[in-house]
């Protein structure tokens, strides 16, 4: 089934403790990225990637890192996680040529205290 | 920069017709596009409208577009319980070459369904 990962579902961490969130698609495609989802606010796109190596920040990239080693995984890296941090994350993954299409994962729910 | 807008909230009858509304700014958007995010999921994409058409139907759903006026619309006839789900429009900006698209979300219309 074509699909895209995200792990874990639910996070809870404390201040300043890094984190990873892991995303992974497994239909070979080229593009990826990370949007927050905030009420009234929608979603906000934090970091994308075009390709293994290439990668660029979106709208709201501070605070967060990605990379792009292998072209199914785009992990998204909390260095120094605040409170303004927490929020519902998702991961998405698109291919030239499908209109736009963006396959989203399931969203990850994380909580900074 | 690109905004897109559309109302947060509204409440229909089951098997009454819902028709969600979304404004854009971005007058080169390519694409527009509805999702649909049931909850604790992601989104799903629905349906997407080329900017150079101004109707799509796909069964129970429409889509009109009015690009003078930059606004899109959703339209589900016979509405049932199962649309009730956030409803989120976007445009792309394709500000990349190869086809991709970097999607503006708005903020979301909450669709209830009440007998």
């Amino acid at each position: 089934e074509a699909q895209v990962t995200q792990n874990p579902r639910y996070l809870i961490t404390v201040t300043g403790k890094k984190l990873t969130v892991t995303c992974s698609q497994n239909m070979n495609h080229e593009y990826m990225s990370w949007y927050r989802q905030d009420p009234g606010l929608g979603l906000r796109q934090i970091y994308y990637s075009m390709n293994v190596e290439v990668t660029d920040k979106g709208d709201v990239p501070e605070g967060y890192k990605v990379s792009r080693k292998e072209k199914r995984n785009f992990p998204l890296i909390l260095e120094s996680p605040s409170p303004n941090q927490t929020s519902l994350y998702f991961c998405a993954s698109s291919s030239p040529g499908t209109g736009g299409g963006y396959t989203f994962g399931s969203g990850t729910r994380l909580t900074v205290v | 920069g690109e905004d897109v807008e559309q109302s947060l909230f509204l409440s229909v009858r089951e098997g009454d017709s819902s028709v969600i509304n979304c404004t854009y700014t971005d007058s080169s958007s390519t694409y527009l596009y509805w999702y649909k995010q049931e909850p604790g999921a992601g989104l799903q994409l629905l349906t997407y409208i080329f900017s150079n058409m101004d109707m799509k139907q796909d069964q129970r759903l429409t889509v009109l577009l009015n690009k003078k006026d930059k606004h899109l619309s959703l339209r589900i006839a016979d509405t049932q319980t199962g649309d009730s789900a956030i409803y989120f429009c976007a445009e792309s900006n394709a500000m990349f070459s190869g086809g991709y698209n970097k999607l503006i979300f708005g903020a979301g219309t909450r669709l209830a369904v009440h007998p």
